[in-house]
């Protein structure tokens, strides 16, 4: 595609239950990475997928999250039983190379009720 | 300390300032740099890369020198849209892109 494209845009969910956020980078990236950004802090990285190398998952904050990349292309950041820290938004980004920079999704805003 | 810091901010400036942001990294085998802006609510977007010889694009300019491990942002003419939070973002090859916690900018009319 054009752009990096993330779905759904809004998720409102219950405390406790579990969500996917679905992340389809520009065609052809290698690299794909995971933020989320609480509302007027900075960026957190989350998790970082490079090729067929093992993900860098170093910035997962606790083991109710996990993400994977399937083929190499889309990527599903999966949050389980959600808590209303969890509140933010997440956005994906990809990268055909570091050295050109990345482009962002316009992300998926996240609401903990 | 953190591996990229910028300007703690804010900056309200008057239409037409001239204004620069600053940035130093610590890690000395960072390869490529880049300047991106974040408006409320919006995902951030690359403004500019940043490159050892300096580059301009248009009222904006970039500078690198990476014996002190600083970077540098000039903004000439501000204009009201210029208003948004300015991330400095370090890339080290092979590793994850990392960023500064950025610095808000407010041009006032």
């Amino acid at each position: 595609g054009a752009g990096v494209s993330q779905s759904p845009s809004n998720k409102v969910t219950e405390k406790g239950k579990d969500v996917e956020l679905r992340c389809d980078p520009i065609s052809g990236h290698t690299a794909l990475y995971w933020y989320r950004q609480s509302l007027g802090q900075g960026l957190e990285f989350l998790i970082y997928f490079q090729g067929n190398s093992a993900p860098d998952k170093s910035g997962l904050p606790s083991d109710r999250f996990s993400a994977e990349r399937t083929g190499g292309s889309v990527s599903t950041l999966t949050i389980q039983r959600t808590q209303q820290e969890d509140s933010a938004v997440y956005l994906c980004a990809s990268s055909l190379d570091g050295h050109y920079g990345y482009t962002f999704g316009s992300g998926t805003r996240l609401t903990v009720v | 300390r953190k591996e990229v810091e910028q300007d703690p901010g804010p900056f309200n400036v008057p239409e037409g300032a001239t204004v620069a942001f600053n940035c130093t990294y610590s890690n000395s085998a960072s390869q490529s740099f880049f300047w991106y802006r974040q408006d409320c609510r919006k995902e951030p977007k690359l403004l500019m890369s940043v490159y050892s010889s300096g580059n301009e694009d248009g009222r904006f300019t970039a500078q690198l020198n990476r014996a002190s491990q600083y970077i540098s942002l000039l903004i000439r003419d501000s204009k009201l849209s210029d208003s948004a939070t300015y991330l400095c973002v370090v890339y080290n090859y092979g590793q994850n892109f990392v960023f500064g916690p950025g610095t808000r900018l407010s041009v006032l009319p």
